[in-house]
């Protein structure tokens, strides 16, 4: 089974606009991780937030974390059409060394 | 130059075959690992070599076997391949096991 779960699926939004996406998952973590999949490409790391850590930028990037919650949150501010990918949470288990990744949301930017 | 490379990247046979997908990292990692990602964007870890030593199998057929010849390279044989195994076969290096992961471009094998 997966361990992070993304909210919505999917997201269509018109360039300029900000995109949020949610994940949650079940079990402790170390870290949580974000990644974005262009059609037909490998995943790209794209941002690693600690346990410890509740907020964390990179350039139009936000990341917040809830340990409490057992759940993250990514912010894409001033969306691109070169934004449009499938964006995946990870899992990085503080009981095994694996990374475990969401079913992902699926953003669209419309130009 | 390409930090993770596998080949092939698109990959046709018949079931019943057995086929290898090779992956190569330039970047010193010492952790590699195989996912595959079904038609519905799933992604499951299959295996991981932290230097050339296998520390993670999870349930996998065992049609299928990876080799870590050294810590640059973990390739992945599968034998007496099914219509099931058809998925996109990604392979990824981390410098540890707790650090973000580098992928690469993905293998996508079809069995008719």
């Amino acid at each position: 089974s997966q361990q992070g779960e993304e909210d919505p699926q999917a997201l269509s939004i018109q360039e300029g606009e900000n995109a949020t996406m949610n994940c949650s998952y079940k079990t402790s973590i170390n870290n949580l991780q974000w990644y974005r999949q262009n059609s037909g490409r490998g995943l790209v790391h794209l941002i690693l937030i600690r346990s410890n850590e509740r907020e964390k930028h990179s350039g139009r990037l936000r990341v917040t974390l809830d340990t409490s919650k057992k759940s993250s949150s990514l912010l894409i501010t001033a969306s691109r059409a070169a934004d449009t990918a499938s964006y995946f949470c990870a899992t990085d288990g503080s009981d095994d060394y694996k990374l475990s990744f969401g079913a992902g949301t699926t953003v669209t930017v419309r130009a | 130059d390409t930090a993770v490379s596998q080949t092939p990247k698109y990959l046709v046979t018949q079931m019943g075959n057995d086929k290898s997908i090779k992956c190569e990292q330039n970047l010193g990692h010492d952790t590699m690992y195989w996912y595959k990602q079904d038609s519905k964007k799933f992604l499951k870890i299959m295996f991981s070599y932290n230097n050339k030593e296998l520390i993670i199998n999870e349930t996998v057929p065992n049609r299928f076997s990876p080799k870590s010849p050294d810590k640059a390279h973990l390739n992945l044989h599968i034998n007496s391949l099914e219509l099931g195994d058809s998925a996109v076969y990604f392979c990824a290096s981390s410098q540890d096991s707790r650090g973000g992961y580098t992928f690469g471009s993905g293998t996508r094998l079809t069995v008719v």
